[in-house]
């Protein structure tokens, strides 16, 4: 069966400070990786997805950036947080199936802080 | 406007009683998808049901199913039997068609229902 692991599970970060967050997947080969962020109270924003390795699409512009250096993992980056960066951060994967249902199977989430 | 609206931010239920969530939806591409998720207070999404435009039949999955009226452009989700379990909160989300000149990756949420079960 497929798992995927995202950690750390929370962070507190200063203004300013960079950051990494890290997502893998196991059980599955060449799965599709997407990061989310969802703000307080709110739904999901997707922020980037890839369909392959060093294959990164943003959705919204900002000060985070993506990668993926391998099939299985995911990061998420900063140089440089910013306030509004706060937020409960979640991977997700899907098989990369043709058609519209491709359900997407989400991490456990990492909640971050920036003070 | 809002892609998907989900008009509840709360709802209430007694155990073993039958709750509607409601979704609507705003979308010109005839073919699109429709998706409920379940987060509880871990965080964690959970993916619960989905449904395509073009599905003939109400989908079903356990106590689960979706009351898809597409003239009206709602997809509310009926749980069946409610636990104390189920309290969480409920997201639907959509994905559109490559028609709609978007990217067919993405899945556009409402902001979610937190439903509560009360023994």
């Amino acid at each position: 069966s497929q798992t995927i692991h995202q950690w750390p599970a929370t962070l507190v970060q200063p203004v300013g400070s960079p950051l990494s967050l890290e997502c893998t997947v196991e059980g599955t080969s060449n799965p599709n990786l997407y990061w989310y962020r969802q703000a307080a109270g709110r739904g999901l924003q997707l922020l980037f997805y890839s369909v392959g390795i060093g294959q990164i699409s943003s959705e919204v512009p900002q000060n985070l950036s993506a990668s993926r250096p391998q099939d299985r993992q995911f990061i998420l980056s900063s140089k440089k947080l910013l306030l509004s960066d706060s937020g409960f951060y979640l991977c997700a994967w899907s098989k990369g199936l043709a058609g519209l249902r491709d359900e997407q199977f989400f991490g456990p989430g990492t909640r971050l802080t920036v003070l | 406007a809002q892609k998907i609206t989900q008009t509840q931010p709360g709802m209430f239920v007694q155990e073993k009683e039958a709750v509607t969530l409601d979704c609507t939806y705003d979308t010109s591409d005839p073919s699109y998808g429709l998706f409920w998720y379940k987060q509880p207070s871990s965080g964690e999404m959970i993916f619960l049901i989905y449904q395509g435009s073009y599905d003939q039949q109400n989908a079903t999955e356990g106590r689960y199913s979706l009351n898809f009226q597409k003239a009206r452009k709602s997809a509310n989700l009926v749980i069946s039997a409610s636990q104390l379990g189920d309290s969480a909160m409920y997201f639907c989300a959509m994905r559109e068609g490559l028609s709609s000149g978007g990217s067919n990756y993405k899945l556009t949420f409402g902001k979610g229902t937190l439903l509560t079960v009360n023994p």
